[in-house]
């Protein structure tokens, strides 16, 4: 059973330019979440996705959107990128109900930005 | 504002001992609390957690209490093995009801690098 896949893994762009992250859900789970963690840090939540809307939004600029498709993979876009967007970017799904809270996270896209 | 706290950035272990990882919050609305184990180059994963109605919950090696009048909880490991060094990260949440479906949103602390020696 697969669990969440994020591609890509590794990807560098310069300031200015925008990203595209994906991110495939465990098997059976509906609801997508994606956090961002800085060196050093723990991760910070910026968006959720359940039933292809932004449910729930942490505190990051517009910059940041995202996208959930009916077989519940998500995107997240970042664009107009600044130095400070570079770090780890989990993807982490979870099953609606009982089970919200326990997230299944995904290895990470780590995102650079010269 | 970090409303999830993990005060000590590192700990070290002898193989056997005891290992106590502790974490402290400020939000009172956090009603479920978890802990989540990172090896390097893999996502978190989820080890415990805990609902405020509760003030220990144990599975295994890994035993997790809360403090609610203190706003604290601490995850015991007994024994500690090798195989558990890695960052250990404390979360809360406050479950959402909307709709009559719940879900919740995830505060982490900035992690605990446990060391645990042979």
């Amino acid at each position: 059973d697969a669990g969440v896949t994020q591609s890509p893994t590794h990807l560098i762009k310069t300031r200015g330019q925008q990203v595209t992250l994906r991110c495939s859900p465990k098997s059976g789970h509906d609801t997508v979440s994606w956090y961002q963690q800085a060196l050093g840090q723990g991760p910070q939540f910026i968006f959720q996705y359940y039933e292809e809307e932004e449910r729930q939004r942490g505190n990051f600029p517009d910059r940041f959107s995202g996208h959930q498709f009916p077989n519940y993979s998500s995107e997240l876009n970042v664009n107009a990128l600044w130095l400070g967007d570079s770090a780890l970017y989990l993807c982490a799904s979870s099953l609606e109900g009982a089970g919200a809270n326990v997230l299944t996270f995904g290895a990470g896209s780590r995102l650079t930005v010269l | 504002d970090q409303q999830v706290k993990q005060n000590s950035p590192s700990l070290s272990v002898q193989e056997g001992r005891i290992s106590i990882l502790n974490c402290d919050y400020t939000n009172s609305m956090f009603d479920y609390f978890l802990w989540y184990k990172k090896y390097p180059a893999e996502g978190p994963t989820f080890l415990i957690s805990i609902s405020s109605i509760k003030d220990k919950n144990e599975d295994g090696r890994f035993t997790v209490f809360l403090n609610k009048s203190a706003k604290h909880l601490s995850l015991h490991i007994v024994p500690s093995q090798p195989g558990d060094s890695a960052v250990y990260f404390c979360a809360a949440s406050a479950l959402f009801r909307a709709g009559g479906t719940s879900y919740g949103k995830l505060t982490f602390g900035q992690g605990t690098i446990l060391t645990v020696h042979p």
